[in-house]
């Protein structure tokens, strides 16, 4: 079985700054893809960034990116020029490569941008 | 309406109580979950619909009946439940459940009492 930790329940930024978030996996597959989703307080989830297990190079989407250890199982978000609207639970997820869709999720980390 | 909606947004019943949560998504997926998020446990998933046809169930006590009449909607049927089932229901949907790629869409939840 899969497990996804992220060892910090809360965290805050100032506006305009940048935040990492972390996350460890344990898994003894060898295809997945990890994920992280954001819930803001409406709670609707949303998907933020995907990594493929079997790129190398770390996933960007804007002010986005991860960094992704592999060898470690560390899988890392950073949110560059934080804003307001990045307040939120940031959760990180695992898929088996096969596994029909199925994630396992992370505890999540509570981000609050501040002004 | 657009995405994946739920119904009620909040539910409030007795554990001798019978009530159904509702998910509808308007994306034309084939796919659909349902997830529980408790304050303390992380985000897991309960049900895996494709095209209709259950393809998971990750050991979910049988007083959460769930049923997919089609691919754009979602029901779980609540019977005898117990206060520890308490929680944030999330519906969810994706193209289909047999690629990782297929982003999943989640709804707002519902958020579910038992006294």
């Amino acid at each position: 079985a899969q497990t996804v930790t992220q060892s910090q329940p809360e965290m805050s930024v100032q506006e305009a700054e940048t935040v990492t978030l972390s996350c460890t996996y344990d898994t003894s597959e060898s295809n997945y893809y990890l994920f992280w989703y954001k819930q803001p307080p409406s709670r609707q989830m949303i998907l933020v960034i995907r990594q493929e297990a079997y790129k190398q190079q770390n996933a960007t989407e804007n002010r986005f990116s991860v960094n992704f250890q592999k060898a470690a199982k560390s899988f890392s978000l950073k949110i560059s020029d934080s804003q307001l609207g990045d307040t939120a639970m940031y959760f990180c997820a695992f898929m088996k490569g096969n596994a029909g869709n199925m994630l396992t999720f992370g505890g999540g980390t509570r981000l609050m941008v501040k002004p | 309406e657009t995405g994946v909606t739920q119904t009620p947004r909040h539910l409030v019943m007795g554990m001798t109580n019978k009530k159904s949560l509702k998910c509808e998504q308007h994306l034309g997926h084939n796919a659909m979950y349902w997830y529980k998020q408790s304050a303390k446990k992380p985000l897991e998933l309960m049900f895996v619909y494709n095209f209709k046809e259950q393809t998971e169930n990750n050991s979910v006590p049988s007083r959460f009946s769930p049923e997919c009449p089609n691919s754009s909607h979602l029901f779980l049927h609540l019977h005898t439940l117990q206060p520890e089932d308490s929680a944030l229901y999330l519906c969810a949907s994706s193209q289909d459940a047999g690629d990782p790629y297929n982003e999943q869409f989640f709804g707002p939840g519902t958020r579910l009492t038992v006294l």
